[in-house]
């Protein structure tokens, strides 16, 4: 196992058009998470999910942002109708429920809305 | 509601000189905490973390970083930086396993 991957690494995209990101997790870790991170700042959270149950998604910053796990092992992040203020690096982590041996990032999907 | 100050936005030290990258958070329970580095346009990887016990943790590229409990203070300590350190570093906080919060980082640059 390689580690958590992210793909596209770029989407550069028109505002108003839907954008999907992808994230495979480390294969054994049950709890996948995503952030984003805009320039400057650290990540911020925005859902998690334990196999396929989103525990946490109030986080979300708009009824735009969507995320699923359908069968507990990749996740897609969706943006609806993106707006200027949605360009971000996405960040995808991953780890166990159990034991709390830490969080393990992917490389990021980095959004652009022109 | 938790949260992580790292007082520097941005640090610049001499190649072979000492670092020391401060962090404070705020947090009810017995905080777990760890220090990442960031790349420019790259993902985040884990230099250290603590959750108990000895409150002198060490890390990979020959990071440590020191709990006090009575400062609320998790500073990133290096003895002689390399060129190659020179990234962002941020510190987290974990709540209870649900999540990471972030300090806003600390851009480290380093003078030859």
């Amino acid at each position: 196992d390689t580690g958590v991957s992210q793909d596209p690494r770029h989407k550069i995209t028109k505002r108003g058009q839907n954008v999907t990101f992808r994230c495979d997790p480390i294969s054994e870790h049950n709890r996948l998470y995503w952030y984003r991170q805009t320039l400057g700042q650290g990540p911020e959270f925005l859902t998690y999910f334990q196999n396929e149950a989103q525990l946490e998604k109030s986080r979300l910053l708009s009824d735009r942002f969507s995320a699923e796990r359908p069968k507990g092992s990749f996740s897609t992040l969706e943006i609806q109708r993106t707006e200027q203020g949605d360009s971000a690096m996405y960040l995808c982590a991953s780890s166990l429920a159990i034991g709390n041996y830490g969080y393990t990032f992917g490389s990021g999907t980095r959004l652009t809305v022109v | 509601a938790q949260s992580v100050t790292q007082p520097d936005i941005h640090i610049t030290v001499s190649e072979g000189a000492s670092l020391e990258l401060r962090c404070n958070y705020s947090y009810g329970a017995t905080p777990y905490l760890f220090w990442y580095v960031q790349s420019p346009g790259q993902g985040l990887q884990l230099l250290l973390k603590y959750f108990s016990g000895d409150t002198l943790v060490q890390g990979i590229k020959g990071f440590e970083a020191e709990f006090k409990r009575s400062q609320s203070s998790f500073n990133l300590r290096k003895p002689s930086v390399h060129w190659s350190d020179a990234a962002e570093y941020f510190c987290a906080v974990d709540n209870a396993g649900n999540m990471l919060t972030f300090g806003g980082g600390t851009r480290l640059m380093v003078k030859p």
